[in-house]
């Protein structure tokens, strides 16, 4: 079975702490994401990743880094957390196609980060 | 303006309620049309995708997409306490677009 696993399901860390987030895949997919989840907001994108070392901002990326040194490992930095990131953040990867086919496209339980 | 726009409700329904929630968008370059379920403290899960204008129907669950109007449908028949969850729109293109997702409690 296909998966994408986040390595904390509850974190809590103290505002201006550096942060990671990791997420690793199984599939050898080329496509990794990041995304928070927050109430009225739905999923918005923060980074992506469609290469080993290659990232592209997404529609929030203030705040956050990422890194991806091995196909299967994405991560997500928090260079000096503060209280509006916390938030739920997900993981999910697909194959490196020109447009996302559902099916294939694949998420994490998430990340349920409190910064206090 | 969001490029996906979805009531975040709350819907409360009796058991055995049709559930219908919908979503718009602003984007004509959109390929694919999903919904997805998403328990409490749980990742969002594929439910339903379609590829183009029509219906799609898989057992109690029905998607309708109309691009003319930019407008698209998921109903929910027979509906069970089990189907209680957050559902999720969302389209695609070289990346994911999201509602913001519609809480639904189904009443036993």
């Amino acid at each position: 079975d296909v998966k994408v696993t986040q390595s904390s399901r509850y974190l809590v860390k103290r505002t201006g702490e550096k942060v990671f987030l990791e997420c690793v895949q199984d599939m050898d997919h080329e496509n990794m994401f990041w995304y928070r989840q927050d109430p009225g907001l739905g999923l918005r994108l923060i980074y992506f990743s469609y290469d080993v070392k290659m990232k592209e901002k997404g529609d929030i990326p203030e705040g956050y880094s990422v890194s991806r040194e091995k196909k299967e490992r994405f991560s997500l930095i928090l260079e000096s957390a503060s209280t509006n990131q916390t938030s739920m953040y997900l993981c999910a990867s697909s194959p490196g196609w020109d447009f996302i086919i559902p099916s294939s496209n694949t998420f994490g339980s998430g990340t349920r980060l409190t910064v206090v | 303006q969001k490029e996906v726009e979805q009531d975040p409700g709350p819907l409360s329904v009796p058991e055995g309620a049709i559930v219908s929630l919908n979503c718009t968008y602003s984007n004509s370059a959109f390929q694919y049309f999903m919904w997805y379920r998403q328990y409490s403290r749980k990742g969002p899960e594929l439910l339903m995708y379609t590829y183009s204008s029509g219906n799609k129907e898989d057992g109690r669950f029905t998607a309708q997409v109309d691009k003319s109007s930019k407008y698209i449908s998921l109903f929910i028949r027979d509906s069970q306490p089990s189907d209680s969850a957050t559902y999720l729109c969302a389209m695609s293109g070289v990346k994911l677009s999201f509602g913001a997702g519609t809480t639904v409690t189904v009443r036993a």
